[in-house]
């Protein structure tokens, strides 16, 4: 089965600052990976996502993430953090060999962007 | 182009009530999913449908919570009786089909909040 971990429930960082947002998956073949972004009240927006092409995956708002196989990880960066980015980020994972397309969701991390 | 449409928002039952939610996708996606999300988790995914049938309810607690999508349109999900356990939002999201080695994007509803006192 498939699984993704966030390491960190809570990220703070100032406004201008590099945002960093970990995600480590658990497959036994490369799988289809996602970030996701939820402003409160509000449903889920697709940021980025990789399948199986360029390992650097550039998506809305300046994000970015870049796919490594050896370190099983997909972390979401963004050089500089606008205080309209503070949200809850999902990262999720999909096994492209099932049918289905099934998001398997990671517990997410608050992003906190200070002023 | 519309995105998908959740109603009630908001929604507060006590326990053992019955409650139900609606979902109308984007038109045109034949793929159609409900997820749970529980506070402080990410989202669960309860049933997904493809037109009419059923592909995944693996994880749906088949006891308490149905789910129908008989036009293969919008689909309601029922809880019947609650429990305090089931307070979460419930988000309803479609894409436009489900097919292998392929993905199409899941767009979101807003989601309805229920509230089990």
């Amino acid at each position: 089965a498939q699984s993704v971990t966030q390491l960190g429930s809570h990220v703070s960082v100032s406004e201008g600052a590099l945002v960093l947002l970990r995600c480590n998956y658990s497959s036994s073949v490369p799988p289809y990976l996602f970030w996701y972004v939820q402003y409160p009240n509000q449903g889920l927006q697709l940021l980025l996502k990789y399948t199986s092409a360029a390992t650097l995956v550039k998506g809305i708002n300046g994000f970015e993430a870049e796919f490594k196989k050896s370190e099983t990880s997909f972390h979401l960066t963004k050089p500089s953090a606008h205080m309209s980015d503070a949200a809850e980020y999902f990262c999720a994972v999909s096994a492209p060999w099932s049918y289905g397309n099934k998001l398997v969701f990671g517990a997410g991390t608050i992003l906190r962007v200070k002023s | 182009e519309a995105g998908v449409a959740q109603s009630p928002r908001y929604k507060i039952i006590e326990k053992r009530q019955s409650v139900a939610f609606w979902c109308n996708p984007i038109s045109g996606h034949a793929t159609l999913y409900w997820y749970q999300q529980i506070l402080g988790q990410g989202p669960k995914l309860l049933i997904q449908f493809q037109n009419n049938g059923v592909v995944d309810d693996s994880q749906l607690p088949k006891d308490r919570f149905s789910a129908e999508r008989l036009k293969g349109v919008d689909s309601t999900l029922k809880i019947q009786p609650a429990k305090l356990e089931d307070s979460a939002v419930y988000l309803c999201a479609s894409s436009l089909r489900t097919e292998v080695l392929s993905y199409n994007e899941q767009f979101f509803g807003p989601g309805t909040r229920l509230t089990v006192l």
